[in-house]
């Protein structure tokens, strides 16, 4: 049973589309995070939800809105995307809004 | 701003060959330092947490170490399963669970 997980695992698409990242985990935990690991390979964190409650909203461009329906699922809408947006997304979640927190597969986008 | 800097950028190493990873941060109140594995194409997988300096963690051929500055990574006896980048994190108190990442230590390992 995977953990944390998400879809799609690829997305290619062009510049101007408006695109969604779905993530759920089955860990039955309180808080998730989205984060982006650029060409770098340095991850940044961009939200974080505790109890479907937004906490964390780090400097991103308001293009980026996530969504939280259920403690279980967070999901990230992406907006009139930019050649400046391709990267890896990943979801992660924790007990708690502290302590270690467990990645999912990543989803990279390409945008041309 | 906290800030959290890996060293070597890259190792190679010869099975067998022990060495260490240094992670140095910087804190405004340190909750917990974190060490991830990244395997390409995968997400972090979690290894360990730290609290408090002088503490210590094991795991196979890993071990963790904390100071009130850094943070070591030794591997012991490394296998080539053990190549991967090695990450590490700091989570401040004060920072709702916001984990700052260093760049990471990209490990390689040969027979």
């Amino acid at each position: 049973d995977t953990a944390v997980s998400q879809t799609p695992k690829y997305l290619v698409t062009q510049m101007g589309n408006d695109k969604s990242i779905k993530c759920e985990q089955n860990l039955g935990h309180d808080t998730m995070y989205w984060y982006k690991q650029d060409s770098k390979k340095f991850l940044k964190i961009m939200f974080s939800y505790n109890n479907k409650e937004l906490i964390i909203n780090e400097t991103v461009p308001n293009r980026f809105s996530p969504k939280s329906p259920d403690k279980a699922h967070l999901n990230l809408h992406i907006n009139s995307l930019e050649l400046g947006d391709s990267a890896v997304y990943f979801c992660a979640s924790s007990p708690k809004p502290f302590g270690e927190q467990y990645f999912g597969p990543g989803t990279r986008l390409t945008v041309t | 701003e906290d800030q959290v800097t890996q060293s070597p950028e890259a190792l190679r190493l010869q099975e067998g060959e022990s060495s260490s990873l240094n992670c140095s941060y910087t804190v405004s109140g340190l909750r917990g330092l974190f060490w991830y594995r990244q395997d390409p194409g995968k997400g972090p997988e979690f290894l360990f947490t730290l609290y408090s300096a002088g503490e210590e963690k094991e795991k196979e051929r890993l071990k963790a170490t904390l100071t009130k500055k850094e943070s070591f990574l030794h591997i012991t006896a490394p296998k080539p399963e053990d190549s991967a980048t090695y990450l590490c994190a700091v989570q401040a108190f004060d920072s709702w669970g916001k984990l700052q990442f260093g760049a990471g230590t990209q490990v390689v390992v040969t027979p």
